[in-house]
């Protein structure tokens, strides 16, 4: 089973900071997503990266997944209050079918 | 509007009780999942579905049953619950299950077993 492991696993900011989290493995993935998931719903999709050193950028949110395929982080630039919930990477390897969800790092962004 | 539905939201149950979660999506998904959330431990996969009358067992399947008889429908059954299995729960569908693609999650079933 592929492991994938976040840090922080919490982070408390103000607004207008910038942060990274990250999302490490010791398998390599055929591809990784990004998710992020508010109180009271299910994880909705940022973005997914599939090329080794690919960079992704969505607003104020980059994503970049490692050369190796072994690892993600997700920079945020002045962070707003509308930033905060669960960030969650996922990586499949081998069967397409097989999603591995990180442990998840919980942000919060305050006034 | 496309979505994935569950039901119920909420449910505080005893232990040994046979229940039901039901899941359905209206976006013609071959693909279905299904996972439970604990704290510190991410999204855990415990059945999936790759099309109508196919299941495999995922990362946490003891415990669990599911069955996909219609395409839209793809229910998880707890024949004995168990406190341990005290969890958010959480159905997902994409469109054929390949690699990279979108999942689209339900809003969640907290669930309870005293």
């Amino acid at each position: 089973t592929q492991l994938l492991e976040q840090s922080p696993q919490f982070l408390s900011i103000q607004e207008g900071e910038n942060l990274t989290v990250y999302c490490n493995s010791s398998s390599v993935f055929s591809s990784l997503q990004w998710y992020r998931q508010e109180p009271g719903e299910g994880p909705v999709l940022l973005v997914t990266v599939v090329t080794g050193g690919e960079v992704k950028k969505l607003k104020r949110l980059t994503f970049q997944f490692g050369d190796a395929r072994k690892d993600s982080s997700l920079h945020i630039t002045a962070a707003q209050p509308g930033d905060t919930g669960l960030y969650l990477c996922a990586g499949t390897a081998g069967t397409a079918s097989k999603l591995t969800f990180g442990t998840g790092t919980r942000l919060q962004v305050t006034l | 509007e496309a979505q994935v539905t569950q039901n119920p939201r909420y449910l505080i149950t005893v232990t040994g009780k046979k229940l039901t979660v039901t899941c359905s999506q209206n976006m013609n998904h071959e693909y279905m999942s299904w996972y439970r959330q604990d704290p510190g431990l991410g999204l855990r996969q415990i059945y999936y579905s790759m099309n109508v009358e196919v299941t495999d067992k995922g990362d946490v399947p003891e415990g669990y049953k599911v069955s996909r008889k219609e395409k839209r429908n793809f229910p998880l059954i707890l024949e004995s619950p168990s406190p341990n299995q005290t969890s958010l729960y959480f159905c997902a569908s994409s469109p054929t299950g390949t690699y990279g693609e979108k999942l689209f999650f339900g809003s969640g079933t907290q669930l309870s077993v005293l």
